[in-house]
């Protein structure tokens, strides 16, 4: 059985301030992995993914998650956020099947 | 592109009335997946379609039912409204299977069961 765990349910921060949106998971063999974000009254789009290769992955709107595989992690960051960041951050994991999708987290940034 | 596209947007349901959901994609993906999201749960996979004609149970199926009669559509099926069932529901489609590939989600629809 797969399964994804993101340990942060609401992360509160100011504008400029650094983030860093903790991912688990739980599989024994080749791992997909994706970030989606969901802004207030949209729908989910992915944010970035990681399949193979470098382990440090580039995603939109200077978003950046590490793949560490000692770890289980799959951890999201970027360096100073803006108030228009504020949105729900999942992370999934593509291990078999059907992907599994954590249980997000909240991020609000104050201006 | 429009996307992925469902209606209705908003639906408020008496316990017991059935109602359809439907998706649609102009992307020509073959793999379908209808999801609901409720607070703190993240996303519940319910019903997925690896392509047309094809159907197949998710993590939490039961109260749902789901047909793919076209390529394009996928539709949500509720043929008794419960109050458990209020959710935001999120179709989605992906070109591979959605471990392989991004998946693409549309707008949502919010049910409110009385």
């Amino acid at each position: 059985a797969q399964s994804v765990s993101q340990h942060n349910h609401h992360v509160i921060l100011s504008e400029a301030a650094s983030l860093e949106l903790g991912c688990n998971y739980s599989y024994g063999g080749t791992v997909n992995l994706f970030w989606y974000v969901q802004y207030p009254g949209q729908h989910l789009q992915l944010l970035l993914k990681y399949f193979s290769g470098d382990p440090l992955v580039k995603g939109i709107k200077g978003f950046e998650a590490e793949f560490i595989k000692s770890k289980f992690s799959f951890n999201l960051r970027k360096p100073s956020v803006q108030w228009s960041d504020t949105a729900e951050y999942f992370c999934a994991l593509g291990g078999s099947y059907i992907p599994t999708f954590g249980r997000g987290t909240s991020l609000i940034v104050h201006p | 592109n429009a996307g992925v596209t469902q209606t209705p947007k908003f639906r408020v349901l008496k316990t017991g009335q059935s109602m359809t959901l439907l998706c649609a994609q102009d992307m020509n993906h073959e793999y379908m997946y209808w999801y609901r999201q409720d607070p703190g749960m993240g996303l519940r996979l319910i019903h997925y379609s690896v392509g047309e004609g094809t159907t197949a149970k998710g993590e939490v199926p039961d109260g749902y039912n789901v047909s793919r009669l076209k390529k394009q559509n996928f539709l949500l099926g509720l043929e008794s409204a419960a109050p458990s069932q209020t959710s935001v529901y999120f179709c989605a489609s992906s070109s591979l299977a959605g471990y392989q590939e991004t998946q693409y989600f549309g707008p949502g629809t919010r049910l409110l069961v009385l």
